[in-house]
């Protein structure tokens, strides 16, 4: 199993500001998600990280407005950048690791980011 | 494309009763579907997955889930609920026809346990 930590675990922030949401894995693993979920929807796949190489953003998110840094294969961030009230939503960090013959998904508790 | 389809946005329950909460799901490989829990202020936590094998599978918490193929459904069963699981339920499914497939994760049930 995976123990994932996410930093922070909510904040509020001020509209045109950024915040950096940190990741941290209790084990080396080659991807790492980051999700969103906005307020009574489901979970929304952002970014694919992996470690060495550039994120691959899903349809609708580009790395201009959520930038992603993989430096290792326990650590990444995920940036929220200039933000809107739009973005209010809780992020959150994922990794996959195989368990006997399966591949399982683990999550970090989130971040609750509210623009104002 | 790969969908998940969580019919109710919330469904109540007596505490004692049994309790069922649907999933549907569209993939056009073979699927592998999953069922995370998240309780109020905390992440999602992993309750129990189907990839291959008995149809009826076994998880944490006292749940079960049964694969129906020919209905493409996913329901999360428990014989008897507990107020302490009024949470907010998620459907996940995967396709499994080759190469990295993402995980598409339903809208959520919110169960709601009545004491």
């Amino acid at each position: 199993s995976a123990v994932i930590s996410q930093k922070p675990s909510r904040d509020i922030c001020q509209r045109g500001t950024s915040l950096t949401i940190q990741c941290q894995v209790d084990s080396q693993v080659t991807m790492m998600f980051w999700y969103r979920q906005q307020p009574g929807q489901s979970l929304t796949l952002i970014a694919t990280a992996n470690q060495g190489s550039e994120a691959t953003y899903e349809s609708g998110f580009v790395i201009d407005k959520f930038p992603i840094s993989r430096p290792n294969l326990t650590f990444s961030t995920l940036t929220v950048s200039n933000m809107s009230p739009e973005d209010s939503s809780i992020y959150l960090c994922s990794v996959e690791m195989v368990q006997g013959m399966n591949t399982e998904a683990f999550f970090g508790q989130g971040t609750r980011l509210t623009v104002v | 494309a790969q969908s998940v389809a969580q019919p109710e946005d919330q469904v109540n329950v007596a505490e004692g009763n049994p309790l069922t909460v649907k999933c549907t799901y569209s993939v056009s490989g073979n699927p592998y579907l999953f069922w995370y829990v998240q309780y109020p202020n905390r992440g999602l936590q992993f309750l129990l997955k189907y990839i291959t094998g008995d149809n009826l599978v076994k998880g944490s918490y006292g749940f079960e889930a049964e694969f129906n193929k020919s209905q493409t459904s996913f329901h999360l069963k428990k014989p008897s609920a507990l107020v302490s699981d009024s949470a907010l339920y998620f459907c996940a499914v995967r396709d499994d026809s080759g190469g990295y497939q993402k995980v598409t994760f339903g809208i959520g049930t919110k169960l709601q346990v009545i004491p």
